[in-house]
């Protein structure tokens, strides 16, 4: 079965420090790993995705996220926050055979100016 | 870039009432397309998987009679909420993926049902 877990559910990090929200995967089999941003009311906008290749993704807005297979990790980051930062984070697993998502239980980052 | 749109974005109904919501792929053919609930301040739950010009296939749990879905081309999947009820309410958004493709993800439809 394919799961992923965000063990935060609030993250709050000052303007301009650098931001981490936590994700690690359960997977049989290759991960294909993603991570999706949601603003009050809107649909996912995707920011990254691993399928396969180099460890470091990076992706839109400045973000990146590093692959960990020892550590079945997949943590999202960015250098320098941003208040516009400030929404609901996703991390999702994608079924290979599917193509459906499972998704976290969401992470919700506060930039504080 | 391929785009996926949803009607309405916000809808009221009454109880008892049934309301549809559309999703469409604006820009690209969609040959499976995904229904998703979120509720406040939660993940996203996958309720059903369609593809097009057949039968879509429920998550269990979800009401097939309840919440129907039908993907009558290759650009437009409907779920039609029957006999809406307040517990219904909920933010649903769809995904739609090409074949052997990416997965696009609408704006989603908030619903509420009072």
């Amino acid at each position: 079965a394919q799961s992923v877990a965000q063990p935060e559910d609030q993250v709050n990090v000052a303007e301009g420090n650098p931001l981490t929200v936590k994700c690690t995967y359960s997977v049989s089999g290759n991960p294909y790993l993603f991570w999706y941003v949601q603003y009050p009311n809107r649909g996912l906008q995707f920011l990254l995705k691993y399928i396969t290749g180099d460890n470091l993704v990076k992706g839109s807005y400045g973000f990146e996220a590093e692959f960990n297979k020892s550590q079945t990790s997949f943590h999202l980051k960015k250098p320098s926050a941003l208040v516009s930062d400030s929404a609901l984070y996703f991390c999702a697993v994608r079924d290979i055979r599917g193509n459906q998502f499972y998704f976290g239980t969401g992470t919700s980052l506060t930039v504080i100016p | 870039g391929a785009v996926v749109s949803q009607h309405p974005s916000w809808v009221i109904c009454k109880s008892g009432t049934s309301v549809k919501i559309e999703c469409r792929s604006l820009d690209f053919q969609a040959t499976t397309m995904f229904w998703y609930r979120q509720f406040p301040k939660q993940s996203l739950m996958l309720m059903a998987t369609s593809n097009e010009g057949s039968k879509a296939t429920y998550e269990q749990g979800v009401e097939k009679d309840k919440f129907l879905i039908n993907h009558a081309s290759l650009t437009l999947s409907t779920l039609t909420v029957t006999s809406a009820h307040p517990e219904d309410s909920s933010f649903y958004i769809c995904s739609a993926r090409r074949t052997a493709g990416e997965q696009y993800f609408g704006p989603g439809t908030r619903l509420t049902v009072t």
